[in-house]
């Protein structure tokens, strides 16, 4: 089934490790995004890319990094320079082609935790 | 920021219809109204989105009123799978510049379908 997957589900780092989440979909997607969720807030925006080898900072960028070598694959890592990484993180795609309201589509996040 | 209201909770019994309501007064003539809805600890699933006109798909159905500052999403027969948190969100064409390449979740509202 076409979909977006993270993984892995739920993620623990050490202090002062980076650690890398995986996002991967296979719609076909041209955009991809990478958001912050913290317990009872919204969704707040990280990292997104409109195409391979671009992408832009969001609100809360510091601290993070990815990379869009291919069109599937939009990997975070979470660097030991965020101090406050415990949170579910959740990545979204978009089609840009056709319509200009597309919808965005989320994979099922991952949760990650300090030991 | 969200440029949208809606109450923190709501209930419903199971089997009758959910009207979940959405103000968003600011909003202008090219944006859409999304609805999505987040069942704890997955990801943000889309529902519906319409402009002007009322839509329905399979899963529920939009009313926007005339003046364009609310609408109400519709889940005609509740189930107690339907149990989650409901997101009304505001945003124009993602091609048009501004903040349009994102989503903003406010905090949205939690249904509780009761048997």
């Amino acid at each position: 089934d076409g979909g977006i997957t993270q993984s892995p589900k739920y993620l623990f780092r050490k202090e002062g490790q980076n650690v890398t989440l995986s996002c991967e979909q296979n719609l076909n997607h041209d955009a991809m995004y990478w958001y912050r969720q913290d317990p009872g807030q919204g969704l707040r925006l990280i990292y997104y890319s409109q195409i391979v080898n671009d992408f832009q900072k969001g609100d809360i960028a510091e601290g993070y990094s990815v990379s869009r070598e291919k069109k599937e694959s939009f990997p975070l890592t979470v660097t030991s320079a965020q101090k406050n990484p415990t949170a579910f993180y959740l990545c979204a795609s978009l089609l840009k082609q056709g319509a200009d309201n597309q919808p965005q589509h989320f994979g099922d996040g991952t949760r990650l935790s300090i030991l | 920021d969200a440029k949208t209201t809606q109450p923190p909770s709501m209930d419903c019994a199971e089997g009758r219809a959910a009207n979940l309501p959405c103000n968003h007064s600011t909003i202008s003539g090219n944006e859409y109204v999304y609805w999505y809805r987040q069942i704890h600890s997955q990801g943000p699933q889309y529902i519906i989105h319409g402009l002007k006109n009322n839509e329905t798909n399979e899963m529920a159905s939009l009313i926007i009123t005339e003046d364009r500052k609310s609408s109400t999403l519709i889940l005609p027969h509740a189930t107690l799978r339907d149990t989650a948190v409901y997101y009304c969100i505001v945003r124009g064409f993602w091609g048009s510049g501004g903040s349009n390449y994102k989503l903003t979740f406010g905090k949205g509202t939690l249904l509780t379908v009761n048997p």
